[in-house]
């Protein structure tokens, strides 16, 4: 089935420790987008891809890097900038102005 | 970033009734896209109803409708017929040049 794989869906970091969560979508969308949410509140956009090899920053994006090598493919790394990055990440796709289709989510925790 | 707001932070309904969730926006863009996700406590999203700010007629898609206010900004999602399965976090979104916003989200709690 066609569909976006987020994975690990629970993730650790040491302090000063950069950490990638994946993100790979089937359904040959050409936009992918990461999200971040936290408790009891709404998504806030960190970065966006429209096309391979290009990518925008969202609203958030201070701490925090991606990539675009492949249609399928659109990680992003939590730095070690980000003070903060306790949160659920969402990674979604879409065509044009279609509704985001959404992975399952990754769950970062500090230890 | 653009502006959504949903006032309402939680709502209670009951089984087999209807439930209406506010959302308005600020957008001045005249070209637009007004989505209502749905988020489970299990976290995924889930896709409800789309509008179109130049669609003539409200969408509906079984028991959603959209009741949009292009002159207000204000796109209400109603659930009919409420069951036991919607309760749940539901999100007001605005797609812009690519960009989806979000609102800060409405819990809905349904009675038996």
């Amino acid at each position: 089935d066609g569909g976006i794989t987020q994975s690990p869906k629970y993730l650790f970091r040491k302090e000063g420790q950069n950490v990638t969560l994946s993100c790979e979508q089937n359904l040959n969308h050409d936009a992918m987008y990461w999200y971040r949410q936290d408790p009891g509140q709404g998504l806030r956009l960190i970065y966006y891809s429209q096309i391979v090899n290009d990518f925008q920053k969202g609203d958030i994006a201070e701490g925090y890097s991606v990539s675009r090598e492949k249609k399928e493919s659109f990680p992003l790394t939590v730095t070690s900038a980000q003070k903060n990055p306790t949160a659920f990440y969402l990674c979604a796709s879409s065509i044009s102005a279609k509704p985001q289709h959404f992975g399952d989510g990754t769950r970062l925790s500090i230890l | 970033a653009q502006k959504i707001t949903q006032t309402q932070p939680g709502m209670f309904v009951q089984e087999k009734e209807a439930v209406t969730l506010d959302c308005t926006y600020d957008t001045s863009d005249p070209s637009y896209g007004l989505f209502w996700y749905k988020q489970p406590s299990s976290g995924e999203m889930i896709f409800l109803i789309y509008q179109g700010s130049y669609d003539q007629q409200n969408a509906t898609e079984g028991r959603y409708s959209l009741n949009f206010q292009k002159a207000r900004k204000s796109a209400n999602l109603v659930i009919s017929a409420s069951q036991l399965g919607d309760s749940a976090m539901y999100f007001c979104a605005v797609l812009n040049d690519y960009k989806l916003s979000f609102g800060a989200g409405t819990t809905v709690t349904v009675r038996a």
